[in-house]
């Protein structure tokens, strides 16, 4: 079955650290992995995408399958990065998602 | 172009009462998902509509819920009669096309759902 895990609900740092939240799945197929950001008082934006490969506001997150994880990592946090954090993974050709359970980010001035 | 609407904000009610929660997608946008975060858990997937027809409905959790999306614009989502472990955040997303999830959905503000 699918499934989605972060063992993290709470993470600090102190600005100007490295972050990591960690992200581990579970599921059969081909994993399509995505970070979502929701900040305070804000919507559930889309922050990343496993396929594209990019980074987003110095955020990067790699897919690694022999660990079936796809933390994110951010060398140096901002306070404006506090928010809370969804990894999801995708099935049905992006038409359902599997959310985690969410880290809240909180970085320390 | 306006975003997901989603009303009301938060509600309160009694156990066993019945509560209406609607949401308004980005005009155009045919499907429309509905998701829920019940307290310290995931988000999780409750149904999607292509347009008036539900498309996968196999997150809803029993028959106390009841979607609806007639006419293909906003969507209703009822809770009869509503249980204590029915409290939690109620999302809604809409995209253009299926499969648009790949660029990310568009959610709402979401629903604050408690029964108490």
């Amino acid at each position: 079955a699918q499934r989605v895990t972060q063992p993290e609900k709470l993470l600090s740092v102190f600005k100007g650290a490295p972050v990591e939240l960690k992200c581990n799945y579970s599921y059969s197929g081909s994993p399509e992995l995505f970070w979502y950001v929701q900040y305070s008082r804000q919507r559930l934006q889309l922050l990343l995408r496993h396929i594209s490969r990019e980074s987003i506001k110095g955020f990067t997150a790699d897919l690694n399958k022999g660990e079936t994880s796809f933390h994110l990592k951010k060398p140096f946090a901002q306070e404006e990065d506090s928010a809370m954090y969804y990894c999801a993974l995708s099935v049905d050709n992006f038409n359902k998602f599997y959310f985690g359970s969410g880290t809240k980010l909180n970085v320390k001035p | 172009e306006a975003g997901v609407t989603q009303f009301p904000s938060h509600s309160v009610i009694e156990k066993g009462q019945t509560v209406t929660l609607r949401c308004d997608p980005i005009s155009g946008h045919d499907n429309l998902y509905w998701y829920r975060r019940v307290m310290g858990k995931e988000i999780k997937f409750l149904l999607h509509f292509v347009k008036e027809s539900k498309q996968d409905e196999s997150g809803m959790p029993n028959n106390r819920f009841l979607a609806e999306r007639t006419g293909g614009t906003y969507s209703t989502l009822k809770v009869q009669p509503a249980e204590l472990e029915d409290s939690g955040v109620y999302f809604c997303a809409s995209s253009p096309i299926l499969g648009h999830g790949l660029y990310g959905y568009t959610f709402g503000s979401g629903t604050r759902l408690t029964v108490v």
